[in-house]
This record gives structure tokens, sequence and C-alpha cells, in this order.
């Protein structure tokens, strides 16, 4: 089966406060891709990262960092020192390589930040 | 440059009518899609295109449903008749060829049946 699974419905932090997205996806193909989307509240899906099965390095950008474990299946996302306009749906998905082009969403998790 | 376009933006339309959605993708990528975004349903992809041939349209909801592209800068999803069930926002996202993976989306069509 292919599924991506983000357990975190809704997450609330305070400003500044680091706050990490987990995601965990199932897969059979040995080379597939993982995705972060961020969709603020004005609606529009942006894509902020993939990554490939065979690149397990992490990545930073900024105040961004994505760790990719493929040894418990997760690509959890943080933001370090978050700010109100971090307030948006993150969504993970992944696409098997051998699964045409299709994108398996996972179903989003809600970041809130206060000031 | 110019990213995904879609129009209409806001679409409210009664039950039985058809409606329409339209969809320019970013030009020189090869693949277009679309998905409806539903608070109960979540994303989910409707159906594709790859050098504007239907590649996977297992996600269309019912034959009231229907999706063209004409040429590589153009794509219409058609809805007739119209259900209140229907309502949702409508993304289209193009990806560049098959080395590159990314689907940039465009802003949405947000849909109102009543």
């Amino acid at each position: 089966a292919q599924k991506v699974t983000q357990a975190q419905t809704e997450i609330s932090v305070v400003e500044k406060e680091d706050v990490t997205l987990d995601c965990v996806y199932e897969t059979r193909d040995t080379t597939y891709y993982l995705f972060w989307y961020k969709q603020p509240p004005s609606g529009e899906l942006v894509f902020l990262i993939r990554r490939n099965s065979f690149d397990e390095q992490n990545e930073i950008s900024g105040r961004y960092s994505w760790n990719f474990q493929k040894s418990t299946s997760s690509f959890n996302f943080t933001i370090t020192a978050s700010q109100v306009v971090d307030s948006a749906v993150y969504f993970c998905a992944l696409r098997p390589f051998h699964n045409t082009d299709k994108l398996i969403f996972g179903t989003g998790t809600r970041l809130q930040v206060f000031p | 440059d110019a990213g995904v376009i879609q129009s209409p933006r806001h679409e409210v339309t009664e039950m039985g009518q058809e409606v329409t959605l339209r969809c320019k993708p970013i030009s020189g990528h090869n693949s277009l899609f679309w998905y409806r975004q539903t608070m109960m349903r979540g994303l989910e992809l409707l159906i594709y295109f790859n050098n504007n041939v239907p590649i996977d349209d297992s996600g269309m909801p019912e034959d009231r449903f229907s999706a063209k592209m004409p040429n590589a800068s153009f794509s219409t999803l058609k809805i007739q008749p119209s259900e209140p069930r229907d309502s949702a926002v409508y993304f289209c996202a193009s990806s560049p060829d098959w080395t590159d993976y990314e689907q940039y989306f465009g802003p949405g069509t947000r849909l109102t049946v009543t």
C-alpha cells in the first residue's frame, strides 16, 4: 500500500518556539520521492522541498529543516524560531517511482503560531 | 515567470448547471493535474495529463465530470450537471518534464453549488 500519515492534526505554538511536523510514509517501491507543501490561509499550495529515496541527507533552508530517515519511513519537517507567517496547513506527499506521476498526500497538519 | 493560472477564482452556481473550470499550466511543463480539496476527503487527484494525453482518470468521481486538454497551454474541467456535493476547491497543477517531479499548483477555484 502507498500511504502518507500525518498524525498531528493541529499544532499550536507561540512565536519563536521550534516545532516539528511529523510525516510517516508507506511504500513498497525502493525508489520514491517525498515532498512537503505549505498551504497558507490564502489557499494556494506552495512547494517547499523534494527528496528522493537515495538521498538521506538532512536539508536546511533558513529556518526550515527536514529529517529523512528511511529506517523509520519518516520525513519530518522542523521550523526553528517559528513566526506568525508560518501559520498554515502543511502537507507531506509521496510519489512512488513506478506508480505513474501521482502524488499521494497526507491529511495535513494545521500549524498555528501565536504572537 | 507566470505560475499556473486558474479561472475563475470563485464560482457560485445552482444545482443542475454546467460548470467549467479553466487552467493554464506553466509554459514548458508537460504534465497537468486536476485536484479537488474538501474538508472531508482532503486533496484528491481527479485526473492527469502528460503531453496533452489523459493518463489516469481513475479519480474522476463520476460521469458528470470530464476534463480536456486540447493543447499544451490549456485545460478544462467540466461538471455537468453540478450537484451541491461538488462544492470544493479545485486545483490545477503542472509539472516539468520527467526528470523533475515537483508539481506547481495554481491558486485554485472555489466552487459552491447551491
